[in-house]
């Protein structure tokens, strides 16, 4: 069974520019949820999607936004990137929302520097 | 609001030694709590989770830890420390809204 996969795993950006990290999440997994990993604030939730429609966000600028598509795919976009947006980012899916008494399965990460 | 505390960013242990990984939660709700280990330029991989059925909880690679409501701990053990083990250990917590709240880490080194 294929677990979490994100792509790409590295990538290298310009400040001002824009980005968008993908995740697939296991198959029959209906929740995508989306989180921020920076040696200065550890690992922060971003916002979680189930069903195509995101049900929690967290304290993150309107810069930060996210989709789900009706095969359970999920994208972040970052605009306008700053210095500070460089970090792991980590995709985790679970089978049903909310999905915390099932259990949440991580992806690898995207490791995105601003330069 | 939900809380994680884990004391301790980094602990040592010797080959063979007891491993003991400490996180203190706050939640005003029964909790969620989870044990997730970091390998080097690695996503999180599930060790063990509590969600209110036995209050010790036995995961992957023989940790284990145990739920204490009355001291609000869930602290990760492991008998016999291996050289595998050395990585970055997360404690958290959710109150099932689908977000979890992580604790600082503590990184673990074992030395032969």
């Amino acid at each position: 069974k294929a677990g979490v996969t994100q792509t790409p795993r590295y990538l290298i950006k310009t400040r001002g520019q824009q980005v968008t990290l993908s995740c697939s999440p296991i198959s029959g997994h209906r929740s995508v949820s989306w989180y921020q990993q920076t040696p200065g604030q550890g690992l922060q939730f971003l916002f979680e999607y189930f069903s195509e429609t995101q049900r929690n966000k967290g304290n993150f600028p309107g810069r930060f936004s996210g989709r789900q598509f009706s095969n359970s795919r999920s994208e972040m976009n970052v605009s306008t990137l700053e210095l500070g947006d460089s970090a792991l980012y980590l995709c985790a899916s679970s089978l049903q929302t909310p999905g915390s008494s099932y259990g949440y399965t991580f992806g690898s990460g995207t490791r995105l520097t601003v330069v | 609001a939900q809380s994680v505390t884990q004391l301790g960013s980094h602990v040592s242990v010797s080959e063979g030694a007891l491993v003991l990984l400490r996180c203190n939660y706050s939640s005003s709700v029964p909790p969620y709590l989870f044990w997730y280990v970091q390998y080097p330029n690695q996503g999180l991989q599930l060790l063990l989770k509590y969600t209110s059925a036995a209050t010790l909880v036995k995961g992957i690679n023989g940790f284990e830890a145990e739920f204490k409501k009355s001291e609000t701990s869930f602290h990760l053990t492991k008998p016999s420390a291996h050289m595998s083990d050395a990585a970055e250990y997360f404690c958290a917590v959710s109150d099932n809204t689908d977000k979890l709240i992580f604790g600082t880490g503590t990184r673990l080194q074992v030395f032969p």
